[in-house]
C-alpha cells in the first residue's frame, strides 16, 4: 500500500515569490492534515480536513497560507508571498478519522526561502 | 540527509542498553496519546499509541507508560538498537482529533 505522497522534496525560493505544495494521502484516508515543522522543533497542525471540508484551519496564516482539498483526495498548500520565516519542513499526514487515532505522515516538502 | 534539529535534548546509549524517553505533556484533558520516531529527512512514523484510560501499554521492544497525576509520558526501548537512533516526539490529543507535538528527543545509539 503506497503511503502519504508529498511534493516537491524540495524548494528553494526567493521571499515574496509564490510556492506551493501537493499531498495524496492513503487511499480511502478521509481526515487529511497539513503541518509545519521547524528546525528542532516538533511539527505544528496548520489545518486538518475532513474530506474535502477545513474543519480546523485555525493556525494557517491566512493572509498569505491558502490550502484547498478538492474531491476530498489530494491537498494543496500554496504560499504567496513567501517571507524567510516560512522556511521549514512542511508535512502532510493522513488519517482514516473519526476517533483519534494514528497519522500517516508523507516525507515532507523542505521550503528554503532566500 | 538533512537534519531534523540542531538543538535538540539528547539522549546517548550503548547499543543493546534499555532508553527511556520522557514527555511531559500540557493538558489534562487529553486522551490520548502517541510517540513517533523521525529520523532525518523523513516524516514522522508511528511507534506506539495508550488511552488516557490505561497507564501502560507495550508493543514489540518498546513500552509506553503514562502518569496521568504528573502529566508526564514515558517511551521505553528495550535493547536499544543503532536502528533507533533519530527523534523522538510524544504527542497528545486534546481537541477532537487535533494532535499537539512536544519539542522532541534525540536518541543516539552508540556502537
Amino acid at each position: 500500500e503506497a503511503g502519504v505522497v508529498q511534493s516537491p522534496r524540495y524548494k528553494i525560493i526567493e521571499k515574496k515569490q509564490p510556492v506551493a505544495f501537493w499531498c495524496n494521502p492513503i487511499s480511502g484516508h478521509n481526515t487529511l492534515y497539513w503541518y509545519r515543522q521547524n528546525l528542532g522543533q516538533g511539527p505544528e497542525l496548520l489545518i486538518r480536513y475532513e474530506n474535502e471540508e477545513a474543519v480546523d484551519d485555525s493556525q494557517l496564516p491566512k493572509d498569505r497560507f491558502s490550502a484547498e482539498r478538492l474531491k476530498g483526495v489530494d491537498s494543496t498548500l500554496k504560499i504567496q508571498p513567501a517571507e524567510l520565516g516560512d522556511s521549514a519542513v512542511y508535512l502532510c499526514a493522513s488519517s482514516l478519522g473519526g476517533s483519534p487515532g494514528e497519522l500517516f505522515f508523507g516525507e515532507g516538502s523542505r521550503l528554503t526561502v532566500l | 540527509g538533512e537534519s531534523v534539529g540542531l538543538h535538540l535534548p539528547t539522549l546517548s546509549v550503548q547499543e543493546g542498553d534499555n532508553s527511556i524517553i520522557n514527555c511531559a505533556y500540557s493538558n489534562s484533558a487529553s486522551d490520548y496519546f502517541i510517540w513517533y520516531k523521525q529520523e532525518s529527512g523523513k516524516g514522522p512514523q508511528f511507534i506506539i499509541d495508550i488511552r488516557s484510560n490505561m497507564d501502560k501499554r507495550q508493543g514489540q521492544r518498546v513500552t509506553v507508560l503514562l502518569n496521568k497525576t504528573v502529566k508526564h509520558l514515558s517511551l521505553q526501548i528495550a535493547a536499544t538498537q543503532p536502528g533507533d537512533s533519530a527523534v523522538y516526539f510524544c504527542a497528545e490529543n486534546n481537541a477532537g482529533n487535533m494532535l499537539t507535538f512536544g519539542g522532541g528527543t534525540r536518541l543516539m545509539v552508540k556502537p
